[in-house]
């Protein structure tokens, strides 16, 4: 079955840019998708299709996907994007979600 | 705007069978959309179940798929979840969500609030 890795944590100075990565293999031949998750609450989809913003969410979240690694990269990083991101993709007829990475904001 | 919301037991015993209810509002069951569930064990990631079209296809995750029966009530707009032989390792948050399907890919766009259901005798 198809995985996906990413880290455990990332940190990231007040206003400055974080960047979080989801390994996969050849994952630049699927589409990416990635959610916020804040403690107690439900998941909320920040990007889609690799590189799309729901309407509502800030533009600056950002998505790449290229080789075997996308990314998902929150610029001007504010203390409420504190949270846990998940990235999915489908395969095989499957739902699969990465670990997930928990952002701390310093 | 579209709301789902999980309902059921919070609590099972040790080889029961669980048993929830996703109500859908704000949209129709009986579009193009697929419909999933997704479950969060305490302090661990997401991990996808499966998916129901109004139809009543389903799609199961290959890791439960021998225990998980998925349904759809389409008079109530609702769609349901049996996972039988149950143990703690199911102990888990149960979230229900909307799938959009475009380009030969499948996301969720909306997510209910999420129930937890503890399996313990």
């Amino acid at each position: 079955s198809y995985e996906l890795t990413q880290p455990l944590s990332v940190s990231v100075a007040l206003g400055q840019t974080a960047r979080i990565p989801c390994g996969g293999n050849n994952i630049e031949y699927k589409s990416v998708h990635w959610y916020q998750q804040k403690p107690g609450q439900a998941p909320v989809l920040v990007i889609y299709r690799d590189d799309n913003r729901p309407s509502g969410i800030p533009e600056r979240f950002s998505g790449s996907n290229s080789g075997n690694t996308a990314t998902l990269t929150i610029s001007r990083v504010q203390a409420g994007d504190e949270a846990d991101y998940y990235c999915q993709v489908w395969d095989s007829s499957a739902g699969v979600f990465g670990t997930g990475t928990k952002v701390t904001v310093l | 705007q579209v709301q789902l919301q999980e309902s059921g037991p919070g609590l099972v015993k040790p080889s029961g069978t669980l048993s929830l209810t996703c109500t859908v509002s704000g949209d129709s069951i009986n579009t193009t959309n697929w419909w999933s569930w997704v479950r969060q064990p305490p302090g661990k990631g997401l991990e996808w179940i499966g998916e129901i079209y109004h139809t009543g296809s389903t799609n199961y995750n290959s890791s439960l798929k021998s225990r998980v029966t998925m349904s759809v009530d389409k008079s109530k707009s609702q769609f349901s979840l049996k996972l039988t032989s149950v143990t703690a390792a199911d102990t888990a948050v149960y979230y229900c969500a909307r799938e959009i399907v475009a380009s030969g890919t499948y996301y969720f766009d909306y997510w209910g609030p999420g129930t937890l259901f503890t399996v313990s005798s």
